[in-house]
């Protein structure tokens, strides 16, 4: 099985609707992330959290927020999706000690009509 | 700034030919490299990363990658390439008490010719 799980993969919605992504991990990792990534910018950071209690932004976090609802869970929302926020999203953990190397979930392909 | 410069967005080489991509980094602090593979449709798979030591690392797949710091650059190596390694790779840079942050490049996309 998958260290890091992202649901759902792929998803479809209309402007102005809420959305939820989600991402699970069973490596253990206290620090979680929420990338977002778009053709030739590479990966964005949106928001990370280094355990339950300790959420931070990223660098594009306008438009975005998130739960860390357990250790091994951590929820990424659109609070009313537009569609300049159509992109790839992915997860990532990491440990604290680990030198911050940091493990990808498979993303989840958003489009926003 | 912070920042991590990929400078070629797409490269083709033929099978069997050998690979360099570049990598060039602007960073305050001492930094930790990586370089990251995403095959189509999937997520990132980490190659190689340095900390500090030897500044030649070596990876999976047959990937290596060496630091150098007076030119702030981290290009990726293969002596031959397979046709399994077109893909999107990806440098990113973070340091120790940066928060475990990590900044990308833009991505550099491989397409090999058979």
């Amino acid at each position: 099985d998958a260290d890091v799980t992202q649901t759902p993969r792929n998803r479809i919605t209309k402007t102005g609707k809420r959305i939820m992504l989600e991402c699970s991990q069973t490596k253990g990792h206290d620090r979680m992330y929420w990338y977002r990534q778009d053709p030739g910018l590479g990966l964005r950071l949106i928001y990370y959290s280094f355990d339950v209690k300790d959420i931070n932004k990223g660098e594009i976090s306008d438009g975005y927020s998130v739960s860390r609802q357990a250790q091994a869970k951590f929820s990424l929302s659109l609070e009313s999706a537009i569609p300049n926020q159509t992109a790839l999203y992915f997860c990532a953990t990491s440990s604290l000690g680990a030198q911050e190397t940091q493990y990808f979930g498979p993303g989840t392909r958003l489009l926003v009509l | 700034a912070q920042s991590v410069t990929q400078p070629d967005i797409h490269i083709t080489v033929s099978e069997g030919a050998s690979l360099e991509l570049r990598c060039n980094y602007s960073y305050g602090a001492t930094p930790y490299l990586f370089w990251y593979v995403q095959s189509p449709g999937q997520g990132l798979q980490l190659l190689l990363k340095y900390f500090s030591g030897d500044t030649l690392v070596q990876g999976i797949k047959g990937f290596e990658a060496e630091f150098k710091r007076s030119q702030s650059s981290f290009n990726l190596r293969k002596p031959s390439v397979h046709w399994s390694d077109a893909a999107e790779y990806f440098c990113a840079v973070g340091a120790r008490n940066q928060g475990g942050k990590l900044i990308f490049g833009q991505g550099t996309e491989l397409s090999v010719k058979p």
